[in-house]
């Protein structure tokens, strides 16, 4: 039992590339979200997903664009990448918020700008 | 507005001592976790609460509903516990404390 997978765990950038971070699980949970996490800032909430076809904004969703075909992916989307955008990614899968179960995190991706 | 405060913000403590990390909420929730992050590693839950106390190893979590606070302590610290311990919530959504990172040394 994978859990939740992330690709890749470490990517550099420049200012202005697009790019994707993958995430998979296979754990048939409905609610999967991303969250970046700066130092002091704890976990902020990008996007998340609470069933395939449907997905919502969190705190921090401008520069980033998710889908949710399936309900085992849930890629995240930097549309023009920023130095603002330096940060880990973390991918989180559950049964959602209201059940009081914990969510499933990946390894994260950490990713740099220049 | 915090929904979830985490004291103290940083930690070092010698190797044998014992740790107590706090967590104080403002939200109505459904269950509360204690999350525990190695350097460059990801994050795993130690903990789920709804009430009362749990023990697993040398930790232990409780929580008080009615005063909405909850602590982690370590009994007998090792170097191994050097971490970032994150308070999170399950409620109408998921809220999270902004960790609080434990050097133990030798």
């Amino acid at each position: 039992n994978a859990g939740v997978t992330q690709t890749p765990k470490f990517q550099v950038l420049k200012t202005g590339q697009s790019m994707t971070l993958q995430c998979a699980q296979d754990m048939n949970h409905e609610y999967m979200s991303w969250y970046r996490q700066d130092p002091g800032m704890g976990l902020r909430l990008i996007h998340y997903s609470v069933g395939a076809g449907i997905t919502d904004q969190g705190e921090v969703p401008n520069g980033y664009n998710v889908s949710r075909s399936t309900t085992e992916d849930f890629p995240l989307r930097l549309l023009s990448a920023a130095p603002s955008q330096t940060s880990v990614y973390f991918c989180a899968s559950s049964t959602g918020p209201q059940g009081g179960q914990p969510q499933h995190f990946g390894d994260g991706t950490r990713l740099s700008i220049l | 507005k915090n929904e979830v405060e985490q004291s103290p913000q940083n930690l070092t403590a010698q190797e044998g001592e014992f740790i107590t990390i706090n967590c104080s909420y403002s939200v109505g929730i459904s269950a509360l976790h204690w999350l525990q992050q190695h350097p460059g590693g990801g994050i795993v839950s130690l903990f789920m609460l709804s009430s009362g106390k749990k023990k697993h190893g040398r930790l232990i979590a409780t929580i008080n509903i009615q005063e909405k606070h909850s602590s982690l302590h370590i009994t007998a610290s090792h170097p191994r516990d050097s971490a970032v311990y994150i308070c999170a919530l399950t409620g109408n959504q998921f809220y999270f404390g902004t960790g609080t990172s434990l050097t133990v040394i030798p």
